[in-house]
C-alpha cells in the first residue's frame, strides 16, 4: 500500500508565476489536508479536502491560493502569482476513518517550494 | 479556539539520556491526540496517538506519551535515546469528530553521540 504521493518534491518559481502541488492520498483515503510549514516554525494548516468538496479552508490565504479533490486524480493546491513568502514545504496529509470514526492523518514527503 | 503548546523549541541530549518532550493543549471537549516525528529532509511521520483508553500510550521505537487530561498534557518520553532518535518532533492535537488538527510549533532534537 503506497503512502501519500507529492510531486514534485522540489520546485523552483519567479515572482508572478504559478505553482501547481499535487497530492495523491493512500489508497482507500478519502480525506486530503493541505498544510505549509516555513522555516523554523511548526505545521500550519490552510485545508481540508474531500471528493469534490472543501470542507475547511479556514487556513488558506483569501487569495492567489486554492485548492481540489478532484473526482479523478490527485488534490491540487495551486498558488497563483507566487511571491518570495511563499517560500516553504507544502505538505499534504490523507485520512480515513476507523470504526470508531476515529481519524489518524499520514503524511506525504512534501513539495519545497523556492520563489525567486 | 484549540491550540497546542511545546515548551522547548531545541532539546540537546547526550546518548542513553532520558528525553521528556512537553506538549500542552486548550481545548475543553474531547480530544484526540498525537505525536509525529520529522528526521532531517523527510516527511512527518506517527510516532503514536492517543485516541481513548489507557492514558499511557506506547508507540514506535520506544517512545511513549501519557495523556494527563487534568494538566491538558501529552508529554512524550524516552528512557534512553539514541543518535538516531535527532529529529523535529512535533504534538499535535484535533477534537472528537473534527478534522481541524492544530500542530505545535515542534521541538528540535538533537542527541550527542
Amino acid at each position: 500500500n503506497a503512502g501519500v504521493m507529492q510531486n514534485p518534491r522540489h520546485l523552483v518559481r519567479r515572482r508572478g508565476q504559478e505553482a501547481r502541488l499535487r497530492c495523491s492520498p493512500m489508497k482507500g483515503h478519502s480525506h486530503v489536508y493541505w498544510y505549509r510549514q516555513l522555516p523554523e516554525e511548526g505545521l500550519k494548516f490552510m485545508v481540508y479536502l474531500q471528493k469534490e468538496n472543501i470542507i475547511d479552508e479556514s487556513g488558506m490565504p483569501k487569495e492567489r491560493f486554492s485548492a481540489e479533490f478532484p473526482k479523478e486524480g490527485p488534490s491540487i493546491l495551486r498558488i497563483q502569482q507566487v511571491v518570495r513568502g511563499d517560500s516553504a514545504a507544502y505538505f499534504c496529509a490523507s485520512s480515513s476513518q476507523d470504526r470508531a470514526g476515529q481519524e489518524t492523518q499520514y503524511f506525504g514527503p512534501g513539495t519545497r517550494l523556492l520563489v525567486l | 479556539a484549540q491550540s497546542v503548546s511545546q515548551h522547548n523549541h531545541h532539546v540537546i541530549l547526550s546518548e542513553a539520556a532520558s528525553l521528556e518532550l512537553g506538549c500542552n493543549y486548550s481545548y475543553g471537549g474531547t480530544v484526540n491526540l498525537f505525536w509525529y516525528v520529522q528526521y532531517p529532509g523527510q516527511h512527518l511521520q506517527l510516532l503514536l496517538k492517543y485516541f481513548s483508553g489507557d492514558p499511557l500510550v506506547k508507540g514506535i521505537k520506544g517512545f511513549e506519551a501519557e495523556f494527563i487530561k487534568s494538566k491538558f498534557s501529552f508529554n512524550l518520553r524516552k528512557p534512553s535515546v539514541q543518535w538516531s532518535d535527532t529529529a523535529e518532533y512535533f504534538c499535535a492535537v484535533n477534537s472528537y469528530n473534527n478534522n481541524d488538527m492544530r500542530f505545535g510549533a515542534g521541538t528540535r532534537l538533537t542527541v550527542k553521540p
